[in-house]
């Protein structure tokens, strides 16, 4: 069974400051994504992450992949209270289909001024 | 452009009540539609997915069903809700044609069941 756990789950920090959140998951998968939450509010895709060595950046965040060791990264650099949000990464899980996308649990991010 | 619409935005439901709960996409044609919860604190939980006009797959046992009677129309229902069925309910599409496309996720309904 595939089990997808991010590190930290709450991260305070301050403006300006960077820092990493990171995702690791138990068995082999192709694919990865990066959504963010705002309070009360539905999913957005940041990120989709298809291959070993994969990096996406969009503004201060920044995504990266290894498969070899089944653990994907989001840095967050010189981070602004804009990005207070919740990040949650997701694998897609056996037999490859879209409908088997396993969520890791979030990692609530509060960067305060 | 396409857009998916999800409705009600909240709802206060008695237990024991039926459940209706409708999303319809837009600017597509055949895409794959699932309905995922979110408890309080926590993660996405796939309900179910449909890749096509009658055809639901579920993924966890529940009071929940789901059906697809468009292309484009997902509805979740009950027929008698539980306490236990609270939470934030979002569908949400994907190209099924394409290997990486993400998932595009609706507004989701804010249900609370008393």
């Amino acid at each position: 069974e595939l089990k997808v756990e991010q590190n930290p789950l709450f991260l305070s920090m301050q403006e300006g400051k960077n820092y990493t959140i990171y995702c690791n998951y138990s068995t082999t998968s192709d694919r990865l994504y990066w959504y963010r939450q705002d309070p009360g509010k539905s999913l957005e895709s940041l990120f989709v992450l298809l291959s070993n060595g994969a990096v996406k950046q969009e503004g201060r965040l920044m995504a990266s992949l290894d498969t070899k060791a089944r653990l994907s990264t989001l840095h967050i650099t010189a981070a602004v209270h804009d990005l207070s949000a919740t990040y949650f990464c997701a694998v897609v899980g056996d037999g490859g289909s879209q409908g088997n996308l396993i969520f890791g649990k979030g990692t609530k991010l509060s960067v305060k001024p | 452009s396409q857009t998916i619409h999800q409705w009600p935005a909240t709802l206060v439901q008695p237990v024991g009540s039926p459940l209706s709960l409708e999303c319809t996409v837009e600017g597509t044609s055949n895409p794959n539609l699932y309905w995922y919860r979110q408890a309080a604190g926590r993660g996405l939980q796939l309900l179910f997915y449909s890749v096509g006009i009658g055809q639901i797959s579920s993924e966890v046992p529940q009071n929940l069903s789901a059906s697809r009677p468009q292309d484009r129309q997902f509805i979740l229902s009950s027929k008698k809700l539980l306490l236990s069925d609270s939470g934030f309910y979002l569908c949400a599409w994907s190209v099924k044609t394409s290997y990486n496309s993400p998932l595009h996720f609706g507004n989701g309904t804010r249900l609370t069941v008393t």
